[in-house]
């Protein structure tokens, strides 16, 4: 069935630093990828996501890769700041399917 | 801000009894979904629901589960016979329309089965 894997399992940055999340695919039909955030005691909101056709896409500090031939997609977040300490959830899926398939997320923390 | 809720927030019952999550979806929202994430592990499918029916669900969605939107605004996950093993994070989501479109989280209802 459909499987997405997710690296690194936490990540620890310094304030300022660049983050960097990389999630594979297993199902050559998925052509819609989320990102999520969750915080604590929170549900998962989305931050940004992409679609097959596009192969990057940016939203201010945030940006999105995908490689479709290589079933890989990554989330870049620049210039970390406190407020990004969160897990983040990569995710796939395809148009004509109800559900999304969950990575296993990453525990980001911003260091001071 | 529009936004999926969900009651309890917590519910702590006992191994066998039924429990019923209740979710309100944004309001002309289409398309219903619930989540569970057990402590720590990834967010998982259950179930979909759209135009009264069920459009798909996963091997966790068993003869235990099941799901209803008795009126216009609930939208309901009732657990038949709890087992320790249902203890989770259950979300409820919901999306204006099908394909990829962004789907709105509710914030979780812990479910602990003792």
């Amino acid at each position: 069935g459909e499987n997405v894997e997710q690296h690194p399992s936490t990540l620890s940055v310094q304030e300022g630093d660049s983050a960097v999340i990389k999630c594979t695919y297993s199902d050559s039909a998925s052509n819609y990828f989320p990102w999520y955030k969750q915080e604590l005691g929170k549900g998962p909101q989305l931050i940004i996501d992409i679609r097959s056709n596009v192969g990057e896409k940016k939203d201010q500090r945030i940006a999105v890769t995908l490689n479709k031939t290589a079933k890989h997609f990554s989330l870049h977040i620049t210039e970390t700041q406190p407020e990004d300490s969160a897990v983040y959830f990569c995710a796939a899926s395809y148009s004509s399917a109800s559900k999304i398939i969950f990575g296993s997320g990453t525990r980001l923390s911003i260091r001071p | 801000e529009p936004e999926v809720t969900q009651t309890p927030s917590h519910q702590v019952t006992q191994m066998g009894q039924e429990v019923i999550l209740r979710c309100v979806p944004i309001s002309n929202h289409l398309y219903f979904y619930w989540y569970r994430q057990i402590l720590g592990q990834k967010v998982e499918f259950l179930v979909s629901f759209y135009n009264n029916e069920i459009s798909e669900k996963s091997e966790i969605f068993d003869d235990q589960f099941s799901v209803e939107r008795p009126d216009g605004s609930n939208f309901t996950l009732k657990i038949r016979s709890t087992k320790l093993e249902d203890s989770a994070m259950y979300f409820c989501a919901s999306k204006d329309r099908g394909g990829n479109t962004e789907a709105f989280f509710g914030q979780g209802t812990r479910l602990t089965v003792v």
